[in-house]
């Protein structure tokens, strides 16, 4: 079953406004998390790495001012896209990582549309 | 720059067959590979993964295989199923330096019926 929850699935919001979306891992506790997005056809584009109890690692040409990332507890990550324009409307997903090697898990994605 | 790519934008194969994808990288560093499996808006679910110490993996009806000195891997699927139609991203890291893994462009798999 999923071990990452990713809400909402869809959003569809007007230009200017706030979006925030959740990232929760399920059975367990993450110090980090990570965020992605996706444009059609082109690969996963990290975009930041969420740290528990500390600030978050943005990628080069990811604006942290405008995508905000919260992760207060151990299971509970956001990304708050703020002011967000139409170029803003894309693929965002979640993953977090069980200790050790183990492979990414990844929520199911959250569509943001801005009109 | 790509350091993980994925040159088949898509395949078709017939059920029953074998699926081959196939997906090259540049850094030398990486040590962990593994592909994902994702359907239209939704996440990628994973599939398989694989450690530079070994050069297959097999589970059920995917295998892996590495080659370290040809820096490519590739994903088998046989039989190919219907329900195996997705895009598949093959995806590596260096674990030894954190959590960051980097994603090939997708091939998209279509499985005739």
């Amino acid at each position: 079953g999923a071990v990452v929850s990713q809400h909402p699935s869809r959003v569809i919001c007007k230009s200017g406004t706030s979006v925030k979306i959740e990232c929760r891992s399920l059975d367990f506790q993450a110090t980090t998390m990570f965020w992605y997005r996706q444009f059609p056809k082109q690969s996963l584009m990290l975009m930041a790495t969420s740290n528990e109890g500390s600030k978050a690692t943005y990628e080069q040409g990811v604006e942290k001012d405008k995508f905000l990332i919260n992760h207060a507890s151990l299971t509970l990550s956001t990304l708050t896209v703020t002011s967000a324009h139409p170029e803003d409307s894309s693929f965002y997903i979640c993953s977090a990582r069980r200790i050790g090697n183990s492979p990414l898990h990844f929520g199911n994605g959250t569509r943001l549309t801005v009109t | 720059d790509q350091q993980v790519k994925q040159n088949s934008p898509s395949l078709s194969v017939q059920e029953g067959r074998i699926s081959i994808l196939n997906c090259d990288y540049t850094n030398s560093m990486f040590d962990y590979f593994l592909w994902y499996k994702k359907y239209p808006a939704e996440g990628p679910t994973f599939l398989i993964s694989i450690s530079s110490i070994k050069d297959k993996n097999e589970d059920g009806r995917f295998t892996v295989f590495l080659n370290k000195s040809a820096k490519h891997l590739s994903l088998h699927i046989v039989p190919s199923q219907p329900g195996d139609s997705a895009v598949y991203f093959c995806a590596a890291s260096v674990l030894s330096t954190g959590n960051q893994f980097y994603f090939g462009t997708g091939t998209s798999l279509t499985v005739i019926p």
